[in-house]
């Protein structure tokens, strides 16, 4: 079985400031992808960012960005120039070929603080 | 093009009664996911249809949970008899097909039991 960890439950810190958000998983599958997904109190499930298995290249979007070491089995979230509508639940998530259902962590709840 | 349009947002319900919950895919995608997330916790699988067709009911309880998805309209999630312990939020997500493929989500149905 699939399994996903987000060590930190909560996390803050000042508006413009860079913070990165933890996941490790466990699986013996070599074709899957990982996301990131954002919360926010509206409850909403937004994509922030995802990564394929294969390629080596980190995935960035914009201000979001991930470092991806496929051998630790790690999959971290950095948040560069971190503005007040970054606060969020932040779910990790992963899914594997031949089985479509996402796996999720705990998620990670991050404050911005202005 | 419209996203995952679930409905309603709320629903309160007493024990014992039914609930229904509906979730219209993107268009375009003929996957559909549901998710249920407990308060404080992350998102859990429960069911995965294509049209007319259930494909993974593994995360779904045995008893008295159901869902399905038409031909025509919305997929519908049943909870029959409903329990305290059932009040949740429950996500629907869909996808154009299955496989590796980003899961859109819908803002959810929040679940009220009495």
């Amino acid at each position: 079985a699939q399994t996903v960890t987000q060590s930190q439950p909560e996390m803050s810190v000042q508006e413009a400031e860079t913070v990165t958000l933890s996941c490790t998983y466990d699986t013996s599958e070599n074709n899957y992808y990982l996301f990131w997904y954002k919360q926010p109190p509206s409850r909403q499930m937004i994509l922030v960012i995802r990564q394929e298995a294969y390629k080596q290249q980190n995935a960035t979007e914009n201000r979001f960005s991930v470092n991806f070491q496929k051998a630790a089995k790690s999959f971290s979230l950095k948040i560069s120039d971190s503005q007040l509508g970054d606060t969020a639940m932040y779910f990790c998530a992963f899914l594997y070929f031949g089985n479509e259902k996402l796996t999720f962590g705990t998620g990670t709840r991050l404050t911005i603080i202005p | 093009n419209a996203g995952v349009m679930q409905n309603p947002r709320h629903l309160v319900r007493r024990r014992g009664q039914e609930a229904r919950l509906r979730c219209s895919p993107m268009k375009g995608h003929s996957h559909v996911y549901w998710y249920r997330q407990l308060p404080e916790e992350g998102l859990k699988f429960m069911v995965y249809l294509q049209k007319e067709n259930i494909i993974d009911e593994s995360g779904m309880p045995k008893e008295r949970f159901s869902a399905e998805f038409p031909k025509e309209g919305p997929s519908i999630l049943r909870i029959q008899q409903v329990v305290r312990g059932d009040s949740a939020a429950y996500f629907c997500a869909s996808s154009p097909s299955g496989g590796l493929n980003i899961q859109y989500f819908g803002a959810g149905t929040r679940l009220s039991v009495l």
